[in-house]
């Protein structure tokens, strides 16, 4: 079937504007994950949902960030007043519901703020 | 803080060498483990994992890993590597009371010569 699938791939945006990232998950995942991969930060986590719920959002850097999850499918992450350090590849990922299922990756949207 | 060491940032190798990654990891509870890799140009995948039972994995394309619970590790290993494991290598822990979430090492380069 077909994978983790994000968009759009490569976004160059203004500093100061506000960006949406978009992430569909594997069918059948409960669990859905957002990753940020940047120079100097390595991979971090952001934000976990179970389903519509986000029960771990200690990953996310600050009050600009926020996403949500509908229909326990799709999910959408927002940067609002998006600034300079935020340029890094965000990652989606989704697993089965459970402990220690294998994630999934997708191929990342590539923001970067002039 | 929880967190994950990778010792070797840019590992050369030529054709048919041994190869040892290191992983460790800060966290005293119990602990899923991951390796995933992320060939160039390639959405991160999975490489192996461990939850339990026989501290060696083995995984895909010849590598395994042994957990030392003593030591907190969780190398990597391939006794003889090829061109076409040039990749970057990422160690990753999930606590387990942490729901699926990833903790990710700064990621390993490893470049193989051909």
């Amino acid at each position: 079937g077909a994978g983790v699938s994000q968009s759009p791939s490569n976004k160059v945006t203004e500093k100061g504007k506000d960006v949406e990232l978009r992430c569909d998950p594997i069918s059948g995942h409960t669990a859905l994950y957002w990753y940020r991969q940047s120079l100097g930060q390595g991979l971090e986590f952001l934000i976990y949902f179970q389903g519509n719920s986000a029960p771990d959002k200690s990953g996310l850097p600050s009050d600009r960030f926020s996403a949500e999850r509908t229909g326990g499918s799709v999910s959408t992450l927002t940067i609002q007043r998006t600034q300079q350090e935020d340029s890094a590849v965000y990652l989606c990922a989704s697993s089965l519901e459970g402990l220690g299922y294998e994630q999934y990756f997708g191929p990342g949207t590539r923001l970067t703020v002039t | 803080a929880q967190s994950v060491s990778q010792h070797n940032h840019h590992v050369i190798l030529s054709e048919a060498a041994s190869l040892e990654l290191g992983c460790n990891y800060s966290y005293g509870g119990t602990v899923n483990l991951f390796w995933y890799v992320q060939y160039p140009g390639q959405h991160l995948q999975l490489l192996l994992k461990y939850f339990s039972g026989d501290p060696l994995v083995k995984g895909i394309k010849g590598f395994e890993a042994e957990f030392i619970k003593s030591k907190f590790s969780f190398n990597l290993r391939k006794p003889s590597v090829q061109w076409s494991d040039t990749a970057e290598y990422f160690c990753a822990v999930n606590p387990y009371n942490q729901g699926g979430k990833l903790i990710f090492g700064q990621g390993t380069e490893l470049s193989v010569k051909p």
